[in-house]
């Protein structure tokens, strides 16, 4: 499984666009890129998966760029209720390893 | 549709003593998986339930186990106790051979060991 690496912790404004990058050096090419939002005493909570290019849904997107030894989160127009603690998973099975993700601090 | 549902919400246990946790899986799903998450951290895999069979463990050793029901619903048991068990026990599921690692988690149980 490959090891994946994102900032520890990020602050932003109501309304600002978050962009929260994951490094994954080693992903393997059956590998999907997976980020998942956590409230504290909480269950995970899927939030979008990709393989390359970009994806996009009600609530964020994905960008993957063409090496796909990277990936950037990007959350628009953020809320208050949208800190959190984000995790960005590489994994090809369903074998989840989690890192200690990027705690996201949005502030009024 | 039903979501991934966990009990009990709370339990606290002394060292020593044995402890059971159940998981009922999201309808539809057939893949169930537990994890630890420690305070501050993110959840560690235990292992996965496909089939009623473990289909892959993690770093836990073996007085973790668990069980998978014909219903897809689980259990995971801790036996012997210790204090650093006391952590949020998560139960995911998902369906096998769907998108990768796109899990449904519960709410969790948050296991205290005195």
């Amino acid at each position: 499984l490959a090891k994946t690496t994102q900032p520890i912790s990020m602050d932003s404004y109501e309304g600002q666009e978050v962009n929260i990058t994951c490094s994954h050096n080693n992903i393997a090419t059956n590998d999907y890129i997976t980020w998942y939002q956590q409230f504290p005493s909480q269950g995970p909570r899927f939030i979008i998966q990709g393989y390359k290019t970009k994806v996009t849904n009600e609530v964020a997107s994905l960008f993957i760029p063409a090496d796909r030894k990277s990936s950037t989160l990007s959350l628009p127009r953020v809320s208050l209720s949208d800190t959190a603690v984000y995790y960005c998973l590489v994994a090809g099975g369903f074998k989840t390893i989690f890192g200690a993700g990027t705690r996201l601090f949005v502030k009024a | 549709e039903t979501g991934v549902t966990q009990s009990p919400t709370h339990l606290i246990k002394t060292r020593g003593q044995q402890v059971t946790l159940r998981c009922s899986s999201q309808s539809g799903h057939n893949t169930v998986s537990w994890y630890q998450q420690a305070l501050g951290q993110g959840p560690q895999f235990i292992f996965q339930y496909y089939r009623e069979e473990e289909n892959g463990r993690g770093n836990f050793p073996p007085r973790f186990s668990g069980l998978q029901f014909p219903n897809y619903s689980s259990e995971l048991n801790v036996n012997a106790l210790e204090l650093d068990d006391s952590a949020l026990y998560l139960c995911a599921s998902s369906l096998a051979g769907g998108t990768p690692n796109e899990q449904f988690f519960g709410p969790g149980t948050r296991l205290t060991v005195l």
